[in-house]
């Protein structure tokens, strides 16, 4: 158990819907990450947030935002879904903005029909 | 555009064998780790590595990098059917602020 946590662990769901994925990092740890994982693409990153700020933005479609609030839990919501977007959606935490170590959670699976 | 690339993708294995499980990447980075991914599960830090000449161990699994060639290997010694499992390599782009990932091995042991 890495002490990050995601909710929920599944979530199934119609194309054109918005969804709300959630992450809580470990204690004390001030940078969440989030990653996609999909048959198509493997796992890829999505965007860092440090101490409530965007810090790096990767393959991150406009449909997709994220944000980190006061207590450093990060949500990331997901817009106008299609099926593509199906895949297992990880959050990481790391200790700073620049840490050699990111711990993920069990992620969050998610099924857009 | 950092590129990381794994091989093989698949590996199946006799249990007791040795093997070699390959990673390049394309640009100039001196942190790369290794992980590790059961189906259905989360990803399990295996190794981080941080320098040039880096060589970890744990068990059965030895991880090296040499960054001037730009590789990561990870060996398997005297494979057991418990090392069955998806295995990643990861650069970190901006030390710490991205991670890319290769497309991962997939490594079934045989009993």
């Amino acid at each position: 158990d890495s002490g990050v946590t995601q909710t929920p662990k599944h979530l199934i769901t119609a194309t054109g819907q918005r969804v709300t994925l959630r992450c809580s990092p470990r204690s004390g740890d001030l940078s969440v990450y989030w990653y996609q994982q999909s048959l198509d693409q493997g796992l890829q990153f999505l965007i860092q947030y440090y101490n409530g700020e965007e810090r790096a933005k990767g393959n991150i479609l406009e449909r997709f935002s994220a944000q980190q609030f006061p207590d450093l839990h990060s949500e990331l919501n997901l817009s106008s879904l299609e099926l593509g977007d199906s895949a297992l959606y990880f959050c990481a935490s790391s200790p700073l903005g620049d840490s050699y170590e990111q711990y993920f959670g069990p992620g969050t699976r998610l099924t857009v029909t | 555009e950092l590129k990381v690339e794994q091989n093989p993708l698949f590996l199946s294995m006799q249990e007791g064998k040795n093997y070699t499980i390959y990673c390049n990447y394309s640009t100039t980075s001196d942190r790369l780790y290794w992980y590790r991914q059961d189906p259905g599960k989360s990803l399990e830090s295996l190794f981080v590595l941080l320098s040039n000449g880096a060589v970890k161990q744990e068990g059965r699994l030895m991880a090296s990098l040499d960054t001037k060639a730009r590789l990561s290997t990870l060996h398997i010694t005297a494979a057991v059917h418990d090392l069955s499992a998806t295995y990643f390599c990861a650069v970190d782009v901006r030390y710490g602020n991205k991670l890319v990932f290769g497309a991962g091995t997939i490594l079934r042991v045989k009993s």
